[in-house]
């Protein structure tokens, strides 16, 4: 079975810290996305990356950064946190080919204070 | 750029009986993908169906069947022989089916919460 791990369910952190949220994948897909899940907006895209350090921006980028040193992970990262950035994020893969399924991760429910 | 739009923000079902979500999109595009995701209160989403856009044939899974009309830009998707384990959120999603970078990427419904009475 293919497996997406995100590092923590749960984050709590303060304004204006730096924070990591981390996401690794076990089978080989090129594609890795990092989503956003607010009540009622449904998820929408942050960023997402097709290969190793190439990276292209999605829907809502402003505040966030990625990094993808290794093809298995894929990192979001939060340059300041904010409290308007208190959200559920999931991250997916999915392998290159139109006819494929996305996997997706457990979530992880970051709450800035 | 696509939209997917869910009109349904609650649904109920009694356990046994059937229900129908809805979900409309817009496109330009002629070959896609369009999918169900579930998430239960685990938050683990889970694939539930998907359709092919060239498929004439409706996707049927065990219990769930879709309603597919693409002149009408339509996709439902029915439930049958509802559970209790059935309640979650459900997401309807496309993805178009050429070119790469962001174009492979899901675009999202706001969701439907389903709930389920015993």
């Amino acid at each position: 079975d293919v497996k997406v791990t995100q590092s923590s369910r749960y984050l709590v952190k303060r304004t204006g810290e730096k924070v990591f949220l981390e996401c690794v994948q076990d089978m080989d897909h090129e594609n890795m996305f990092w989503y956003r899940q607010d009540p009622g907006l449904g998820l929408r895209l942050i960023y997402f990356s097709y290969d190793v350090k190439m990276k292209e921006k999605g829907d809502i980028p402003e505040g966030y950064s990625v990094s993808r040193e290794k093809k298995e992970r894929f990192s979001l990262i939060l340059e300041s946190a904010s409290t308007n950035q208190t959200s559920m994020y999931l991250c997916a893969s999915r392998p290159t080919g139109a006819n494929t399924e996305a996997f997706f991760g457990q979530g992880t429910r970051l709450t800035v204070v | 750029a696509q939209t997917v739009t869910q009109s349904q923000p609650e649904m109920s079902v009694q356990e046994a009986e059937t229900v129908t979500l809805s979900c409309t999109y817009d496109t330009s595009e002629s070959d896609y993908y369009l999918f169900w995701y579930k998430q239960p209160p685990s938050r683990q989403m889970i694939l539930v169906i998907r359709q092919e856009a060239y498929k004439q044939q409706n996707a049927t899974e065990n219990r769930f069947s879709v309603n597919f009309q693409k002149a009408a830009k339509s996709f439902s998707l029915k439930i049958s022989d509802s559970q209790l384990g059935d309640a979650a959120m459900y997401f309807c999603a496309y993805r178009s089916a050429v070119g790469g970078g962001s174009q492979g990427n899901l675009i999202f419904g706001k969701g439907t919460k389903l709930s389920v009475k015993p």
